[in-house]
């Protein structure tokens, strides 16, 4: 299994606090990637880094941020929680030669509940 | 954005081939078409991927049709274990990509 750990793992917050989740690799992949997976909507893409320092936006990226100051950490802010933002939270990591895309491989998960 | 379609669910019976199907329509020439599991709540595992010939690995075959806008997943001999949701990708040869809903495969004793 690739070397990928999120924390923590359960969170309970209340809504309007700040939330910070991390996610760790090993593998020293350029790659990391943050969704999230909601009932009847599969896996949607919040934030990617491509290398320390570099992020983009995916499809559902309002309300959340991202910092990557090191290559093994990605870190995903709340800034605010809302009650939306219950769901759970899944770090994935690939490899990469050029813009190719290379198989992503995921963390555990973050079930995360906003009262 | 790129979007496959595939069906909601799916049961196979145990010790059956699987047959998944997908279609990405919108699929461009250097386009690769990936497959994932993710059996119950844990996250997804890679499992294939290919991009016009026809692929094989130790978890499962691929096949994809001539004009590449549809492929079939065949998991051979199905266990339980293999019940899960299976999606299917194409990427848009960038890192941005994004899962639908996929196949809810259930393997029947």
């Amino acid at each position: 299994d690739a070397g990928i750990t999120q924390s923590p793992r359960h969170k309970v917050t209340e809504t309007g606090t700040p939330v910070t989740l991390r996610c760790h690799q090993t593998e020293n992949h350029r790659y990391m990637y943050w969704y999230r997976q909601d009932p009847g909507h599969g896996l949607r893409l919040i934030h990617y880094s491509y290398g320390v320092k570099d992020t983009d936006k995916g499809e559902v990226s309002d309300g959340y941020s991202v910092s990557r100051s090191k290559t093994e950490d990605f870190l995903l802010t709340l800034e605010s929680a809302t009650s939306s933002q219950t769901s759970v939270y899944f770090c994935a990591i690939s490899e990469s030669v050029g813009s190719a895309y290379y198989e992503q491989y995921f963390g555990p998960g973050t079930r995360l509940t906003v009262t | 954005d790129a979007k496959t379609t595939q069906p909601t669910s799916m049961d196979c019976a145990e010790g059956r081939a699987a047959n998944l199907p997908c279609n990405h329509s919108t699929i461009s020439g250097n386009e690769y078409v990936y497959w994932y599991r993710q059996i119950h709540s844990q996250g997804p595992q890679y499992i294939i991927h290919g991009l016009k010939n026809n692929e094989t690995n130790e978890m499962a075959s691929l096949i994809i049709t001539e004009d590449r806008k549809s492929s079939t997943l065949i998991l051979p001999h199905a266990t339980l274990r293999d019940t899960a949701v299976y999606y299917c990708i194409e990427t848009g040869g960038y890192q941005k990509v994004t899962f639908g809903t996929g196949t809810k495969l259930q393997v029947i004793p």
